[in-house]
């Protein structure tokens, strides 16, 4: 049972760049989840997906960002016209339904904004 | 909404000796409560959970966390520290199915 993947595991881009992150889940779980952490701070929500249908977007994701799950399975998170404050630690979580819906996190993506 | 509170921002402790680490959780029906880990540039590891039943909790390496609903707390605890241990801990509660988190605890495990 291999666990949440992600990839890159460490991104540097240039303020007004697009940058693309992708999550891989754990096989059977039809939940996920992205979460952004900044230095010092706990994770914060930003979307979530059942299947393919994304069902609920935080404040914290602008017009700039934008999440899919094309076939349920992997996720990819676009950040367009990057800016210095997206800098932080891009999370991915995954939970099956049935039972108690735990979270298990992936081991994140390093973005930094030059 | 729901919100957790870790008052400790930053724990020093000796090896060998006990942890604790408190986490005072708001929410309206009774809570799902986690505790992560996380290593310096890492991912968050699960270590426990509550759902229901016993209000002790066995995680892993060693850790054990106590649910309070008249206190509204969840502290983890661990009777003897060791140096792997040094980390940052976050405490969590899931409400409309995400996690909120509390801004985490740094443990500094001396010699």
């Amino acid at each position: 049972d291999t666990g949440v993947s992600q990839d890159p595991r460490h991104k540097i881009t240039k303020r007004g760049q697009n940058v693309t992150f992708r999550c891989d889940p754990i096989s059977e779980h039809n939940r996920l989840y992205w979460y952004r952490q900044t230095l010092g701070q706990g994770p914060e929500f930003l979307t979530y997906f059942q299947n393919e249908a994304q069902l609920e977007k935080s404040r914290l994701l602008s017009d700039r960002f934008s999440a899919e799950r094309p076939k349920g399975s992997f996720s990819t998170l676009e950040i367009q016209r990057t800016e210095q404050g997206d800098s932080a630690m891009y999370l991915c979580a995954s939970s099956l339904v049935q039972g108690t819906d735990t979270q298990y996190f992936g081991p994140g993506t390093r973005l930094t904004v030059l | 909404a729901q919100s957790v509170t870790q008052p400790d921002i930053h724990i020093t402790v000796s090896e060998g000796a006990s942890l604790e680490l408190r986490c005072n959780y708001s929410y309206g029906a009774t809570p799902y409560l986690f505790w992560y880990v996380q290593s310096p540039g890492q991912g968050l590891q699960l270590l426990l959970k509550y759902f229901s039943g016993d209000t002790l909790v066995q995680g892993i390496k060693g850790f054990e966390a106590e649910f309070k609903r008249s206190q509204s707390s969840f502290n983890l605890r661990k009777p003897s520290v060791h140096w792997s241990d040094a980390a940052e801990y976050f405490c969590a509660v899931v409400g409309d199915y995400k996690l909120s988190f509390g801004a985490g605890t740094t443990v500094t495990v001396r010699a």
